[in-house]
């Protein structure tokens, strides 16, 4: 079956430290996107990429980063620069087409040790 | 701007009630889309319609059915006799050139359907 796979489900982070959220997809979508939600809100964009090595910041990009070096994985890493990064990060994908509907994956959920 | 309002932040109805889930929009564009999502407890978001502006023709499949209405930028989401199962938290979105292929998520609402 095709879909988007994000792993860990479930993540703890140290302060100063950097970890990175995996997600791959094997839906042959050009576009990716990395979604923060906290709780009782909804989503906000912080990376997409539209092509393989090509991405661009959304409404919170900052302290974050990401890499699209293959066409089905758009890792998200969260660096110690974003204070506040607990949440639940969820990865869409979606054909190149602005009217298609994205497909999430799983989440996963981040907390600060 | 592209702006998506739910004003609605949570909805508590009993079972085989009917519930509406309001969604208002705003844009420029002529030419955009719309989509609902609906995101149970276990965390991924779900497709469940997608309606573009030259559309406005109601649709309904099973119990749920959608009301598009350019003249009030509305497109609410109603579940005719609510299930347990329904209970989750729904998000309306919007896309549109402008949005340059992003789509912008309202801020959801939580549906509880008690027993």
């Amino acid at each position: 079956d095709g879909g988007i796979t994000q792993s860990p489900k479930y993540l703890f982070r140290k302060e100063g430290q950097n970890v990175t959220l995996s997600c791959e997809q094997n839906l042959n979508h050009d576009a990716m996107y990395w979604y923060r939600q906290d709780p009782g809100q909804g989503l906000r964009l912080i990376y997409y990429s539209q092509i393989v090595n090509d991405f661009q910041k959304g409404d919170i990009a900052e302290g974050y980063s990401v890499s699209r070096e293959k066409k089905e994985s758009f890792p998200l890493t969260v660096t110690s620069a974003q204070k506040n990064p607990t949440a639940f990060y969820l990865c869409a994908s979606s054909l190149y087409i602005l009217e298609q509907p994205q497909h999430f994956g799983d989440g996963t959920r981040l907390s600060i040790l | 701007a592209q702006k998506v309002t739910q004003a609605q932040t949570e909805i508590s109805v009993v079972e085989k009630e009917d519930v509406t889930l309001d969604c208002v929009y705003e844009t420029r564009d002529t030419t955009y889309y719309l989509f609902w999502y609906k995101q149970p407890p276990s965390g991924e978001l779900v497709f469940l319609i997608r309606r573009n502006s030259f559309d406005e023709q109601n649709e309904i499949s099973g119990r749920y059915s959608w009301n598009f209405q350019k003249s009030t930028s509305s497109f609410n989401f109603t579940i005719t006799a609510s299930q347990v199962v329904d209970s989750a938290v729904y998000f309306c979105a919007l896309s549109s050139y402008s949005s340059a292929s992003k789509i912008i998520f309202g801020s959801g609402t939580r549906l509880s359907i008690r027993p």
